[in-house]
């Protein structure tokens, strides 16, 4: 079975600092790894994507994060925070085999942007 | 820019009454899927479907839960009989033409059980 832990429900930073959201999964085989982002009154869209190729990911609008075996982690940042990136965060995991018409998501993480 | 979307977006109903959600998929994706969130807790996953049938489904998708492609364009969720328990916010999301994980979410549906 898999599952995500994203350890902070609320983040806070200002404007131009740097975005550190965490991720945390567990699953019995290697994973594929995503983060969502939700803007207010939408639906979740992809950030990015790990599917065993390299290990640290590049997504949109700045977005990057490290798949880190040793650590069971996939933890989200960006260099500089900007007004437009408060939203909730989600990191899911599915099996890289089988089962893998399922999403298992975190419980999100709400980022605030303080100017 | 091709989206996903739902109707309707809030819907209140007494318990046991029968509910249907209505998704309106990307026109070339093939697979679809029903995700829930209770406020407070993690997306969860209900249901996805392919090739006209379900591929995999959750614990939660009990008898009470079918899901259909009725007509090549819609995608529904029915809930038979409501329980207080099944008030969340209900997405549906479609993929397109091979397994990516780049699930394209609707704005979800808030169904409230009264």
């Amino acid at each position: 079975a898999q599952s995500v832990t994203q350890l902070g429900s609320h983040v806070s930073v200002s404007e131009g600092a740097l975005v550190l959201l965490r991720c945390n999964y567990s699953s019995s085989v290697p994973p594929y790894l995503f983060w969502y982002v939700q803007y207010p009154n939408q639906g979740l869209q992809l950030l990015l994507k790990y599917t065993s190729a390299a290990t640290l990911v590049k997504g949109i609008n700045g977005f990057e994060a490290e798949f880190k075996k040793s650590e069971t982690s996939f933890h989200l940042t960006k260099p500089s925070a900007h007004m437009s990136d408060a939203a909730e965060y989600f990191c899911a995991v599915t099996d890289s085999g089988g089962s893998n018409y399922k999403l298992t998501f975190g419980k999100g993480t709400l980022l605030t942007v303080n100017p | 820019e091709p989206e996903v979307t739902q109707t309707p977006s809030h819907q209140v109903t007494q318990m046991g009454q029968e509910v249907i959600l209505r998704c309106v998929p990307i026109s070339n994706h093939l697979y679809f899927y029903w995700y829930r969130q209770i406020l407070g807790q993690k997306v969860e996953f209900l249901v996805s479907f392919y090739n006209n049938e379900i591929s995999e489904k959750s614990e939660i998708f009990d008898d009470q839960f079918s899901v259909e492609r009725p007509d090549g364009s819609n995608f529904t969720l029915k809930i038979r009989s409501t329980k207080l328990e099944d008030s969340a916010m209900y997405f549906c999301a479609s993929e397109g033409t091979g397994w990516t994980g780049e699930l394209f979410f609707g704005e979800g549906s808030r169904l409230t059980v009264l």
